[in-house]
């Protein structure tokens, strides 16, 4: 198992420009997550799916947006990027449905992409 | 609202010298506690979850407990291979499994 990936590793977009954090998982976990980690915080959450087709907002969604067309890949859009932007973007899954696993609530994170706008 | 605080910032340790890490937490009913490990330029490793008060679980020379109001993180005889940021988070009940983590701890163990 790969685990959570995450492409690409590092990006530098210029003021109003657009991109996609691409992250997948092979894992089979229903719920994914998006976090952004600015030096010296903890992270904070942007949006996250409980399962395929199904999205929600977390503490800091504006400026981005998120699909799941598929259990597998959950890909986050920065539409016009603006330097507040800048950090560091986690993407993690966990399993989410109980019963079955004594994991079900743990997040698996990937190794990030670190994003710089300027 | 969910909050986390954990202390210190950052810990400098001799090797073999053992310290607690904190973590301070207000949450409307805690579904669980989540200690991660993260090094520089990586994503966060999972530790452990502590579920209830007076819970307490170990891994090598690391061991998580839980009270009501705060859980600790205790290192014993710590190697230059402990030096990470750990961080502290927390999973509300009734939630859709989100976390709400901690600024972190940056320990450092010096040879």
């Amino acid at each position: 198992n790969a685990g959570v990936t995450q492409t690409p590793k590092f990006r530098i977009l210029k003021i109003g420009q657009s991109m996609t954090l691409q992250c997948a998982q092979d894992m089979n976990h229903n719920y994914m997550y998006w976090y952004r980690q600015d030096p010296g915080m903890g992270l904070k959450l942007i949006y996250y799916s409980v399962g395929a087709g199904i999205t929600d907002k977390g503490e800091v969604p504006n400026g981005y947006n998120v699909s799941r067309s598929t259990t597998e890949d959950f890909p986050l859009r920065l539409e016009l990027a603006a330097p507040s932007q800048t950090s560091v973007y986690f993407c993690a899954s966990s399993y989410g449905r109980q019963g079955v696993r004594s994991d079900a609530d743990t997040q698996y994170f990937g190794p990030g992409t670190r994003l710089t706008v300027l | 609202e969910d909050q986390v605080t954990q202390s210190p910032e950052a810990l400098r340790l001799q090797e073999g010298e053992s310290s607690s890490l904190n973590c301070s937490y207000t949450v409307s009913g805690l579904r669980g506690l989540f200690w991660y490990r993260q090094d520089p330029g990586k994503g966060p490793e999972f530790l452990f979850t502590l579920y209830s008060a007076g819970e307490e679980k170990e891994k090598e020379r690391l061991k998580a407990t839980l009270t009501k109001k705060e859980s600790f993180l205790h290192i014993t005889a710590p190697k230059p291979e402990d030096s990470a940021t750990y961080l502290c988070a927390v999973q509300a009940a009734g939630s859709a499994r989100q976390l709400t983590f901690g600024s972190g701890t940056q320990l450092t163990v010096l040879p």
